[in-house]
């Protein structure tokens, strides 16, 4: 049982690279979902997807992009990194309506820790 | 804008006491809210939710009150042990399923 990860883990990089983070889910969630959280600011929505080739912008989106090509992938792409954007980034999903547990109840994967140089 | 907030950034609490974390939110027509714990350098855990229609809901060792009359949501730890020692969020469920979370609220537990 797999749930939600992400990949990597950890990642250095010098700002102006592009950056991709990755994040699968096995339960088919209909919904996924960026986070990223800082110090003092919790966590703050970047972007989100209700279904496949269906996203749409959160909090905090500028500077990223996103696909959802297949339903249970959420990719998040820094085109060019900057410093301000070093954080831990959370991925989340959740089932929606037909699903066996509450719809809204987002579950979380473990985070990628982002360093921008 | 809505936010939701919690009262107070730190908690501590004896082991074996019942720990009480609070959170103030704005949106009258917040219809559903989740508590959360976050260990460090692990992501948000989901622990109990609750929606608009309930004012109490229990489960393992914890129970989130819902006051609507003057947007309040408690959640309570009966026995706090050493293991609850995280950051503890509360969360409220906007439009497209999203939510709306507060800064957070760090329990130590002391031995």
């Amino acid at each position: 049982d797999a749930g939600i990860t992400q990949s990597p883990r950890y990642k250095i990089t010098e700002t102006g690279r592009q950056v991709t983070l990755m994040c699968h889910q096995t339960w088919s969630h209909s919904y996924m979902f960026w986070y990223r959280q800082d110090l003092g600011h919790g966590l703050r929505l970047i972007y989100y997807s209700a279904a496949a080739d269906i996203t749409d912008k959160g909090e905090v989106p500028d500077g990223y992009v996103v696909s959802r090509s297949k339903t249970e992938n959420f990719p998040l792409t820094l085109e060019s990194a900057t410093r301000s954007q070093t954080s831990v980034y959370f991925c989340a999903s959740s089932g929606g309506e037909g699903t066996r547990s509450a719809p809204e109840t987002q579950y979380f994967g473990p985070g990628t820790r982002l360093l921008v140089l | 804008g809505e936010s939701v907030g919690l009262h107070l950034p730190t908690l501590s609490v004896q082991e074996g006491d019942n720990s009480i974390i609070n959170c103030a939110y704005s949106n009258s027509a917040s219809d559903y809210f989740i508590w959360y714990k976050q260990e460090s350098g692990k992501g948000p855990q989901f622990i109990i939710d609750i929606r608009s229609n309930m004012d109490k809901r229990q489960g393992q060792r914890v129970t989130v009150l819902l006051n609507k009359t003057v947007k309040h949501l408690s959640l309570q730890i009966a026995a706090t042990q050493p293991g609850d020692s995280a950051v503890y969020f509360c969360a409220e469920m906007g439009s497209g399923y999203k939510l709306s979370f507060g800064a957070g609220t760090t329990v130590t537990v002391r031995a």
